[in-house]
């Protein structure tokens, strides 16, 4: 079967820096995207990584190595409005597949 | 540019009846998606519609449908409600989801279903 495993929940503090790490098995492989959703809300795009190797986006930063099958969200200098649940996706061949979501909960 | 909306924001059915949720696809867009999200819990893939087609279905049963029309928009139907079909239900649109490429799929508000 084709699946992606994320943890369920991290916890860190303000200002702090957290990884939220991503592993996939899937008939298929063209990129990992990232997604944030706070709660109430509908999720919104944060990353996406086709190749191996690192890619920033201001606080954000992604990474991926397709020889392990793994990758990971990179958040830094946390912020409280950072509080979400963050998602990874692998598009595989024609669908897109869904983590479970990681809830970051940040603490003052 | 206005985003995916989706209506009605808030539905209130009971078991047995049927639901018809409405999404309206960013411009430009060709592939509207169809999201379960049970509360606290992650995004379930329904439906993937293309071109007016059904390109893919997840692991939900048949009372679970839809369409797409012709301006792209798309219609998401759930025909014998259960009380378990309580939940968020995301819409998602996309340019054409092209072998080898991924497209960022931008989400609505999403309907809130509740069966009773």
């Amino acid at each position: 079967g084709q699946s992606l495993e994320q943890p369920s929940e991290v916890t860190a503090v303000e200002g702090a820096i957290v990884q939220i790490n991503c592993t996939y098995q899937t008939s298929g492989f063209y990129g990992l995207s990232w997604y944030q959703q706070h709660d109430g809300g509908a999720p919104t795009f944060l990353s996406y990584n086709a190749l191996d190797g690192l890619e920033e986006t201001g606080r954000f930063s992604s990474f991926l190595s397709r020889s392990d099958s793994y990758g990971y969200l990179l958040l830094q200098e946390l912020q409280m409005k950072d509080s979400a649940s963050y998602f990874c996706a692998v598009k595989s061949n024609y669908q897109l597949i869904w983590g479970a979501g990681t809830k970051l909960i940040i603490k003052p | 540019e206005a985003g995916v909306t989706q209506s009605p924001t808030h539905l209130i059915k009971t078991r047995g009846q049927q639901a018809t949720l409405r999404c309206s696809p960013i411009s430009g867009h060709t592939s509207v998606y169809w999201y379960q999200q049970a509360l606290g819990l992650g995004l379930q893939f329904l439906l993937w519609y293309d071109e007016g087609e059904e390109r893919n279905r997840g692991n939900f049963p048949p009372r679970f449908s839809g369409r797409q029309f012709p301006n792209y928009s798309s219609e998401l139907n759930v025909n014998a409600l259960e009380l378990e079909d309580s939940a968020l239900y995301l819409c998602a649109s996309s340019l054409a989801l092209g072998r080898g490429r991924q497209e960022t799929q931008y989400f609505g508000p999403g309907t809130r279903l509740l069966v009773l």
